[in-house]
């Protein structure tokens, strides 16, 4: 088990450009959470997968937001047009269905818009 | 969820018993309360959840008052490497999605 994996672990991009994050799973989990965190915060919802179907998106992920599980295992979180407010550490999380309630986070992507 | 309160900062000599309070005094029936912690740049990590009873894993013990209104986090001999951000969750089995305090954050002095 080598846990959940994100890449990268840093990206630094101009303002106006589109970036992608991707996340790897622990491979039996079938359940998977992006997360978003500033600075002397605590993580902020932003989306939920069961399967590949997304079950649940908060208001935080705006329309220049966009994830994708397509077959159920690893998930992509692309950021359309990224601002300066888009800097932030985007996490991962995944867990099981078995009835399981703990979730299993990544190292998160560090994304710095400039 | 519920919405829970915490002190903002604690200090812990190393080797002593850690106890870290949360608040949740509307807390309903069906909330599981969950504690995480979060060391410096790394991603949150899960230390133990609980309903009722009194929990204990090999991490730490998570003790509820009766009335359910509050928790006690206890990590029972302190290491300098349990310094972080510990963040308590109250939550229903059926919320999929975590939200989060500010959480307190421990530093355990040797």
């Amino acid at each position: 088990d080598t846990g959940v994996s994100q890449d990268p672990r840093h990206k630094i991009t101009k303002r106006g450009q589109n970036v992608t994050f991707r996340c790897d799973p622990i491979s039996e989990h079938n359940r998977l959470y992006w997360y978003r965190q500033t600075l002397g915060q605590g993580p902020e919802f932003l989306t939920y997968f069961q399967n590949e179907a997304q079950l649940e998106k908060s208001r935080l992920l705006s329309d220049r937001f966009s994830a994708e599980r397509p077959k159920g295992s690893f998930s992509t979180l692309e950021i359309q047009r990224t601002e300066q407010g888009d800097s932030a550490m985007y996490l991962c999380a995944s867990s099981s269905g078995q009835g399981a309630r703990e979730q299993y986070f990544g190292p998160g992507t560090r994304l710095t818009v400039t | 969820d519920a919405k829970t309160t915490q002190p903002p900062s604690m200090d812990c000599a190393e080797g002593r018993a850690a106890n870290l309070p949360c608040n949740h005094s509307t807390i309903s029936g069906n909330e599981y309360v969950y504690w995480y912690r979060q060391i410096h740049s790394q991603g949150p990590q899960y230390i133990i959840h609980g309903l009722k009873n009194n929990e204990t894993n090999e991490m730490a013990s998570l003790i509820i008052t009766e009335d359910r209104k509050s928790s006690t986090l206890i990590l029972p001999h302190a290491t300098l490497r349990d310094t972080a951000v510990y963040y308590c969750i109250v939550r229903v089995d059926s919320n999929y999605q975590l939200i989060w305090g500010a959480g307190t954050k421990l530093i355990i002095k040797p």
